[in-house]
């Protein structure tokens, strides 16, 4: 069975701070992979997301930037981080175009900047 | 572009009411609908999903009927309980597209 790894669950940063947040998925080759923010209030935000290797695409230009080093990995970075860039992130893997395929979604990290 | 629209919340209800949770869309093709559950500090998981017009996708006692003619795609269950209080999603993905559109999320807290 699949399963997908999110880490860390919590972190609390400075603001001008960098960061690295990493997802992994297990059981599958060639997932879609994507990345998503949680505000208050503002619902799920699409960041990120990936259909192959090196392949990145950004939904809202910001502080962060995405990678794909390996088939099923994916991270998420920025430079300097901004207050505005806490909130509750989420990776998730889907097996892409087939026929309505579901996200599948890792526990989060929450991530304060002060 | 398309976009999901549902009923804002908090809504709050006793036990063993009827829910019902709002969901339209706009898509430019023909999409899947999906409706999400995420629990108290946890992440999203998939409650229910429906691929074409008139499917109905349900799962634990929740139901959702695919209408194209009115673009919707509303949550119900007739008896809710305690462990039913979590944030529910309405969600679309477009055929020959690989994002995953949510809406804002509606808050359920159901009352003993």
């Amino acid at each position: 069975s699949q399963t997908i790894h999110q880490w860390p669950a919590t972190l609390v940063q400075p603001v001008g701070s960098p960061l690295s947040l990493e997802c992994t998925v297990e059981g599958t080759s060639n997932p879609n992979l994507y990345w998503y923010r949680q505000a208050a209030g503002r619902g799920l935000q699409l960041l990120f997301y990936s259909v192959g290797i090196g392949q990145i695409s950004s939904e809202v230009p910001q502080n962060l930037s995405a990678s794909r080093p390996q088939d099923r990995q994916f991270i998420l970075s920025s430079k300097k981080l901004l207050l505005s860039d806490s909130g509750f992130y989420l990776c998730a893997w889907s097996w892409g175009r087939e026929g309505g395929s579901p996200l599948h979604f890792g526990n989060g990290t929450r991530l304060t900047v002060t | 572009g398309n976009s999901v629209t549902q009923m804002e919340g908090p809504v709050t209800l006793s036990e063993e009411a009827f829910l019902t949770i709002n969901c339209t869309y706009t898509a430019t093709g023909y999409p899947s609908l999906f409706w999400y559950v995420q629990y108290p500090g946890e992440g999203l998981q998939l409650l229910l999903k429906a691929t074409k017009a008139d499917d109905k996708g349900s799962n634990k006692g929740f139901e959702a009927t695919y209408r194209k003619e009115t673009t919707s795609f509303h949550l119900e269950k007739g008896s809710v309980q305690v462990s039913d209080s979590a944030v529910y999603f309405c969600a679309l993905s477009d055929r020959g597209d690989d994002k995953i559109i949510f809406g804002k999320g509606t808050r359920l807290h159901i009352l003993p």
